[in-house]
């Protein structure tokens, strides 16, 4: 199985803040890598696939980059409901497989 | 609009059976793959199979290959996901999703609310 790293784990920032999470992969997966955001006691929200392709209805302010086995996703000024647990995933290869998760906490 | 909706929560004991639902609508159900996403308590997403509904194609995880099985019943637009023998560490939120067309089933862009399954004797 491919595995996919983010980090960092955890981040403490701040209304306002341009924040990058990083996702690596174990192996080369092309441009096939979602991000999802998920809140407490919800179910996870696609935000962006295809590395750089926001889903429709997501705001601007989210951003997605990389090739090959590097990806970032970029909060280009941080909103209070922008406070959330992010996951990456592949879906180059079977079987799919997420990340482990970055938690996105208030400073 | 696009929507799954989950049937509810369900408290079983260890080796009992139970079958779980997701009903689509506002797309075409039997045109898109249609799968199922583990969490355990305070844990990660994990990717468990999924069925496409034409033709009841379904490939697994091999995490998840024979633990559990993957059906659909189009006539009524519905995927299920069913254990025949729970156990304690089959306890999690379970979710499905709806496929994003061109990524072979592996990615969801629509997901439904969850169903929680707790296993306790």
């Amino acid at each position: 199985d491919i595995q996919m790293t983010q980090s960092p784990s955890s981040l403490s920032a701040s209304v306002g803040d341009r924040v990058t999470i990083t996702c690596r992969a174990s192996q080369g997966i092309s441009n096939s890598l979602a991000w999802f955001q998920q809140k407490p006691g919800k179910a996870p929200k696609s935000l962006i696939y295809a590395a750089s392709s926001l889903q429709s209805g997501v705001p601007s302010r989210f951003s997605g980059s990389g090739s090959g086995t590097d990806f970032t996703l970029t909060i280009s000024s941080l909103q209070p409901e922008d406070f959330a647990t992010y996951y990456c995933q592949q879906y180059n290869d079977y079987p799919p497989t997420f990340g482990q998760g970055t938690k996105l906490e208030i400073k | 609009e696009v929507q799954l909706v989950q049937s509810g929560a369900e408290v079983k004991k260890p080796g009992e059976s139970l079958k779980i639902s997701c009903k689509g609508s506002g797309y075409t159900f039997t045109s898109y793959w249609i799968g199922w996403v583990r969490q355990m308590p305070g844990k990660g997403l994990e990717w468990m199979g999924i069925i496409y509904p034409h033709d009841s194609d379904t490939t697994y995880s091999p995490s998840f290959q024979g633990q559990v099985t993957i059906s659909a019943d189009k006539s009524i637009s519905t995927a299920y996901l069913q254990w025949s023998s729970l156990k304690a560490s089959d306890t999690a939120m379970y979710y499905c999703a709806k496929a994003a067309p061109g990524t072979g089933g592996f990615f969801f862009d629509y997901w439904g609310q969850g169903t929680l399954v707790t296993v306790s004797s």
